[in-house]
């Protein structure tokens, strides 16, 4: 049974450039949320999916969206990356049925330059 | 004032001791709460769910407070393996679930 998985693992990026993030969630699960984890820090909600729509949104400008899948997959894309998105994308799997437990893929590393 | 507070550390003990780390929150309408654990440089995964009666996992204890709003770890006989940082995790329910992360308290377990 696949765990969360989340590509690439790493990413450069340049300033004003645009970025997709992918992860597929575990198996059963039909929620996915993103976080920013940058270095030293704890993780930073960004957003929830849950039947293809945003349900929750922490306090992340409109330059990060995303969309969820009908198989549940999701992605998060940033546009007009600053120097201050560098950071870890965690992304997490979990099932409202099952008490919404995060289970976290690896991340995605994204430097921006 | 941030939702979920930690003590950052480092906290640094040596191998077979006991250490406590306390986390608190502010939003009274949380209504489950977590403890995960993250190794350097690898994601958080998932230690132990925290239950207002309390809950215990071997060497590991986990008590909440809702009065006092507060949620505590206990690790008993640390092992050189605890070294980790430890985060707290609250979920508070409205329209959906929004899960808030601590920003973590760092262990380091010396022989």
């Amino acid at each position: 049974d696949a765990g969360v998985t989340q590509s690439p693992t790493h990413l450069i990026k340049t300033r004003g450039q645009q970025v997709t993030l992918r992860c597929s969630p575990k198996s059963g699960h039909d929620t996915v949320s993103w976080y920013q984890q940058a270095l030293g820090q704890g993780p930073q909600f960004i957003f929830q999916y849950y039947e293809e729509e945003e349900r929750q949104r922490g306090n992340f400008p409109d330059r990060f969206s995303g969309h969820q899948f009908p198989n549940y997959s999701s992605e998060l894309n940033v546009n007009a990356l600053l120097l201050g998105d560098s950071a870890l994308y965690l992304c997490a799997s979990s099932s409202r049925l099952a008490g919404n437990i995060q289970y976290f893929g690896a991340g995605t590393r994204l430097s921006v330059l | 004032r941030k939702e979920v507070e930690q003590d950052p550390g480092p906290f640094n003990v040596p191998e077979g001791a006991t250490v406590a780390f306390n986390c608190t929150y502010s939003n009274s309408a949380s209504q489950s709460f977590f403890w995960y654990r993250q190794d350097c440089r690898k994601e958080p995964k998932l230690l132990m769910s925290v239950y207002s009666s309390g809950n215990e996992d071997g060497r590991f204890t986990a008590q909440l407070n809702r009065a006092s709003q507060y949620i505590s770890l206990l690790i008993r006989d640390s092992k050189l393996s605890d070294s980790a940082t430890y985060l707290c995790v609250v979920n508070k329910y409205s329209s959906a679930s929004k899960i808030i992360f601590g920003s973590g308290t760092r262990l380091s377990i010396r022989p």
